[in-house]
């Protein structure tokens, strides 16, 4: 399964775009690019997943570019409830029954008033 | 509303003491999986269930064993815990099959501790 790296921390402001990059330079054809987001004392919650380009919902926007070699999750306007670790993950694709996921360290963002 | 259960949420057992944890799913998902995450580190995946097949991982110790009776529940089994399992164990459920990968649905956790 294809290695991640990220920062382990950033800080940020109420109302600021906050953009945490991830590098995962030995994806697979058949990997997708999946963020989940975790507070503390509660079990990590999906935010968004792509495989390439742009995809966009409600609560985030994820960029990733034709190598597919890093990607870029986008959190527009940060609240002081956005403060979480956001985990990057590449989990297999449609070839496979599970879309196991291993975790790296995670970026802890901290957003100040 | 849909969800993954998991009881207790904190549960303390002795040095040596077998303990079970639990895990409900009413979202009818054909794969539950079982992390263990330790204090300001991320969620180890240490085994999973497609359907009635068992998954484990290669690092996972025998001392961790699991159960699906039906496919609402699944159970988490140390069978003589040691300090080092002192954790946070979270279960999470998503689709399975061809055409994923499928978003995980976690559980709030249950919190071990040894004494």
């Amino acid at each position: 399964l294809a290695k991640t790296t990220q920062p382990i921390s950033m800080d940020s402001y109420e109302g600021q775009e906050v953009n945490i990059t991830c590098s995962h330079n030995n994806i697979a054809t058949n990997d997708y690019i999946t963020w989940y987001q975790q507070f503390p004392s509660q079990g990590p919650r999906f935010i968004i997943q792509g495989y390439k380009t742009k995809v966009t919902n409600e609560v985030a926007s994820l960029f990733i570019p034709a190598d597919r070699k890093s990607s870029t999750l986008s959190l527009p306007r940060v609240s002081l409830s956005d403060t979480a670790v956001y985990y990057c993950l590449v989990p297999p694709g449609r070839s496979s029954n599970t879309g196991k996921l291993i975790f790296g360290q995670g970026t802890t963002l901290q957003v100040k008033p | 509303d849909a969800m993954v259960i998991q009881n207790p949420r904190y549960q303390v057992t002795q040095f040596g003491k077998p303990v079970t944890l639990s895990c409900s799913q009413t979202l009818n998902h054909n794969v539950m999986y079982w992390y263990q995450q330790k204090s300001s580190q991320a969620p180890k995946l240490l085994f999973h269930y497609y359907d009635k097949d068992f998954n484990n991982e290669a690092d996972t110790p025998d001392n961790f064993q699991s159960r699906r009776p039906n496919t609402s529940f699944c159970f988490l089994d140390i069978r003589s815990p040691g300090l080092g399992d002192a954790a946070m164990y979270l279960c999470a459920t998503s689709r399975g099959g061809g055409g994923g990968p499928y978003e995980q649905y976690f559980g709030p956790g249950t919190r071990l501790t040894v004494t």
